[in-house]
């Protein structure tokens, strides 16, 4: 059966450091992969999707980027952190029409 | 522009029926969903509806008007474990597949 797996699950940052999330995935092969970002108040967004090795498009002009160094792995960093980017974090993949997100990481930028 | 809206909050109790209305404008349509997300939780899948009409699964159906821009989320039967948020999402034309446009979703409080 296909897993997503996202680390950390929690993360406290200060303003203008680094970040770095991460997003595997087990039991299928080249899968959809989608950054979601879900703020206090606020739906979950699209941030970035990749529908393969190296190929990466971004919904909404940010803070943030992503990669995809592998098949099934997924990541989303930024140089610098604003306290804007506090938030749920969510990576997500389809099979079929369904979409699937994994447990989430909780961003929080003091 | 896209804009998917639904109630921000709604109160049920144990064992009622409660509809959850959502209404959507989006630049095409491929399917409508919904997704029930426990608080501090990811979503998770609930139901799909692509045509006009009502989708059934369990206590949970799923309804869509495309000539509307309309669909409800009907859960029979309440149980407190249903307390949680409810999304609706559409997935729009352009981009790739699986590109959902999300409604700030409706927060359900069952009480008994």
């Amino acid at each position: 059966s296909q897993t997503i797996h996202q680390w950390p699950a929690t993360l406290v940052q200060p303003v203008g450091s680094p970040l770095s999330l991460e997003c595997t995935v087990e039991g299928t092969s080249n899968p959809n992969l989608y950054w979601y970002r879900q703020a206090a108040g606020r739906g979950l967004q699209l941030l970035f999707y990749s529908v393969g090795i190296g190929q990466i498009s971004s919904e909404v002009p940010q803070n943030l980027s992503a990669s995809r160094p592998q098949d099934r792995q997924f990541i989303l960093s930024s140089k610098k952190l604003l306290l804007s980017d506090s938030g749920f974090y969510l990576c997500a993949w389809t099979s079929g029409y369904e979409q699937y997100f994994g447990p989430g990481t909780r961003l929080t930028v003091t | 522009g896209q804009n998917i809206d639904q109630p921000t909050e709604m109160t049920a109790t144990e064992g009622a029926i409660v509809q959850i209305n959502c209404t959507y404008q989006t630049s095409g349509f491929n399917g409508l969903f919904w997704y029930q997300q426990h608080a501090g939780e990811a979503p998770t899948f609930l139901s799909y509806n692509v045509l006009d009409g009502l989708e059934e699964k369990g206590r949970f159906s799923s309804f869509l008007s495309r000539s509307k821009g309309y669909s409800y989320l009907l859960l029979k039967e309440l149980q407190m474990k249903d307390s949680a948020s409810y999304l609706c999402a559409v997935e729009g034309y352009g981009g790739s597949q699986g590109n959902l446009i999300f409604g700030k979703g409706t927060k359900l409080s069952v009480k008994p």
